[in-house]
């Protein structure tokens, strides 16, 4: 069965230093999302993305966030200069319609020192 | 305000007793409500939505507009349904984001 799949699994970082996060979404799919968990809070929304370009985002994601979708199969979120409060569990997920089922990949553990 | 609310972080049952997960919702439009399950070093996972109507892993759950609720329900439970169970609302201009609870973790007791 496809799946999506994130690397790295986990990535540390100083803090001020750039990170990119990469997605494979199912291969079939149009739609991508990336979605964040602190330790202890709640899954959080933080982008969607559909046809090259950004359908909605969340206030989280500010200007130090960006995503792409370098070739046909990648999808990445880049935070510009990390923060320690960046520090969470990133998941990506990719479904095949606006109201279709979000499947999730395993997670980026991004740890900011 | 779109949210949803678990009130519940931690639900610990017997085998064999049945289970009532809580989700509470806060939605202006015509709500679309999901329940997502994260097992130990697994993956987030839908586990049902409220328009398919199905039971699954003997899971049901029932959508109830007048008490904005969307509560999670198993009669017996098994020893293999303890996990983190996310309450999730469809949301965003173009049903673009979903919106997670905080999460209620079952724990079932043998």
């Amino acid at each position: 069965e496809p799946e999506v799949t994130q690397t790295p699994s986990h990535q540390v970082t100083q803090m001020g230093q750039e990170v990119i996060l990469r997605c494979v979404p199912i291969s079939n799919h149009l739609y991508f999302y990336w979605y964040r968990q602190i330790l202890g809070q709640k899954v959080e929304f933080l982008v969607s993305f559909y046809n090259n370009e950004i359908s909605e985002k969340s206030e989280i994601f500010d200007d130090q966030f960006s995503v792409e979708r370098p070739d046909g199969s990648n999808f990445t979120l880049k935070i510009r200069s990390t923060k320690l409060e960046d520090s969470a569990m990133y998941f990506c997920a990719s479904s095949d319609g606006g109201y279709g089922e979000q499947f999730f990949g395993p997670g980026t553990r991004l740890t900011v020192l | 305000a779109q949210r949803v609310t678990q009130p519940e972080k931690l639900l610990s049952v017997f085998k064999g007793a049945p289970v009532e997960l809580k989700c509470n919702y806060s939605y202006s439009g015509s709500p679309e409500l999901f329940w997502y399950v994260q097992y130990s070093r697994q993956r987030l996972q839908l586990l049902l939505r409220h328009i398919s109507r199905e039971s699954i892993k003997g899971f049901t759950a029932d959508l109830n507009k007048g008490e904005t609720s969307f509560h999670l329900k198993k009669p017996f439970a098994q020893e293999e349904d303890s996990a983190m169970y996310y309450c999730a609302l469809l949301a965003g201009s173009s049903a673009s984001k979903i919106i997670f609870g905080s999460g209620t973790r079952l724990s079932i007791r043998p």
